[in-house]
């Protein structure tokens, strides 16, 4: 799987947009980009995850660049519900669906 | 449906003490997961399995065991308990159709 990078924290204020950032370049053509979050010391909760084109549910909305070298998650309306750590993760899923976790964006949301 | 259960949620240990965890899932999931979190770090995968009867290592196996003889459990057991092993372990599973691994609520445990 291919290395992902993240920064270490950020903030954002409730009710506005909070856009995290993640570096994969040397993602493969067959690995997808996943994204899962952490609350607290809870199990982590998946949250979306795409290949090339850009997408949405009812969490967030994936926007990955066309050289599929970075993405970005946006929480369109951040809520104090979601301060937590935010783990971007590349992975092909292939055969066993393995997960490898960094340390992940503590997202801090502030009133 | 409970999704990802484990048990127990909280355990200590001394040194050289065995135990086992136990993961359920109720979604007839066939993969399962057994991962380790230390403080301040990201999860790492102990052990996984594709199917009933099958485990597989992941990257921090040494000193765990698993064990997979019904499709809705995954047991993992420390034979001699370290203060290396004091950590939160989680489980989760996944379809073999799907993308989302679910995860269990945790188990923090402590060795003394």
């Amino acid at each position: 799987d291919a290395k992902t990078t993240q920064p270490t924290s950020m903030d954002c204020a409730e009710g506005r947009a909070a856009n995290l950032p993640c570096n994969h370049s040397t993602i493969s053509g067959n690995e997808y980009v996943y994204w899962y979050r952490q609350i607290h010391s809870q199990g982590p909760q998946y949250i979306i995850h795409g290949l090339k084109n850009n997408e949405t549910n009812e969490m967030a909305s994936l926007i990955i660049t066309e050289d599929r070298k970075s993405s970005t998650l946006i929480l369109p309306h951040a809520t104090l519900r979601d301060t937590a750590v935010y783990y971007c993760i590349a992975s092909s899923g292939a055969g066993s669906y393995q997960l490898t976790f960094g340390k992940g964006t503590k997202l801090s949301v502030i009133p | 449906n409970a999704g990802v259960t484990q048990t127990p949620k909280f355990r200590v240990l001394k040194t050289g003490q065995s135990m086992t965890l136990l993961c359920a899932q109720d979604m007839n999931h066939e993969y399962m997961y057994w991962y380790r979190q230390d403080p301040g770090m990201g999860l790492r995968l102990i052990h996984y399995s594709v199917g009933e009867g099958t485990t597989a290592k992941g990257e921090v196996p040494d000193g765990y065991n698993v064990s997979r003889l019904k499709k809705q459990n995954f047991l993992l057991g420390l034979e001699s308990a370290a203060p290396s092993q004091t950590s939160v372990y989680f489980c989760a599973s996944i379809s073999s159709s799907g993308s989302e691994q679910y995860f269990g609520p945790g188990t923090r445990l402590t060795v003394t």
